[in-house]
């Protein structure tokens, strides 16, 4: 059974950082596409960023292009999000999922809670 | 950008009876259309893609309809664990990757 773990969250000021990880069993974690999904509670689901089973291309939604940072250590089948230069309008949960094949997202793990604050 | 416009925002439907959720999408995205299901605290969780195709472990409660810009989830007989939110996805035109806004189906 696909089991992803996210931690990493927390309370972080305006213009600070944070690095999300996602730690993922139960799959082949190098042969699946990964996304960081987020979620302001009450709205709807946001797409963040997508990074290749290799780890060799990226993609961001354009309102953290040039702040985030997708990447990934296969060797312990982990997923990570470097926040950089946090906004309040960050504040949300953090979802990691991995991708099908086909940009579905396919399984889901039980989110980390940002809060960005002063 | 695609945008996914659901509705209606919220559902009232009996347990027993048939629910319809529709999602239309700013331009036309062929079958690539995904939906997912949010229970109250939990993540979502996959329901069915390219429009009609359930996921593994979906009851045939569920089924997907639609091509181009016109999509319907329907749930053929509500049961008391379908109650939830259901969001639609495309993945035919990214990034980025788009949600609609949501319908939350509530029991009448």
């Amino acid at each position: 059974q696909v089991q992803l773990v996210e931690s990493g969250g927390g309370v972080v000021q305006p213009g600070g950082s944070l690095r999300l990880s996602c730690v993922a069993s139960g799959i082949t974690f190098s042969s699946y596409g990964m996304h960081w999904v987020r979620q302001v509670p009450g709205k709807s689901l946001e797409w963040v960023a997508f990074i290749r089973k290799d780890g060799s291309s990226q993609n961001y939604a354009d309102f953290v292009r040039g702040r985030f940072i997708i990447s990934r250590d296969n060797s312990k089948d982990t997923l990570f999000l470097q926040m950089n230069t946090v906004r309040p309008e960050d504040t949300a949960v953090y979802f990691c999922a991995n991708d099908s094949g086909s940009r579905i997202f396919d399984s889901w793990g039980q989110g980390t809670l940002v809060t960005v604050a002063s | 950008d695609i945008v996914l416009t659901q509705s209606p925002a919220t559902l009232s439907v009996s347990p027993g009876e048939r629910a319809a959720l529709s999602c239309r999408a700013s331009q036309s995205i062929g079958i690539n259309l995904a939906w997912y299901q949010q229970k109250r605290g939990q993540a979502p969780s996959l329901l069915m893609y390219g429009a009609s195709k359930r996921a593994t472990g979906i009851p045939a409660r569920f089924s997907g309809s639609g091509s181009g810009t016109e999509f319907t989830l329907t749930i053929s007989s509500l049961q008391s664990e379908d109650f939830a939110v259901y969001y639609c996805q495309q993945y035919n035109q990214w990034p980025p990757i788009t949600f609609g806004q949501g319908t939350r189906l509530e029991i009448k």
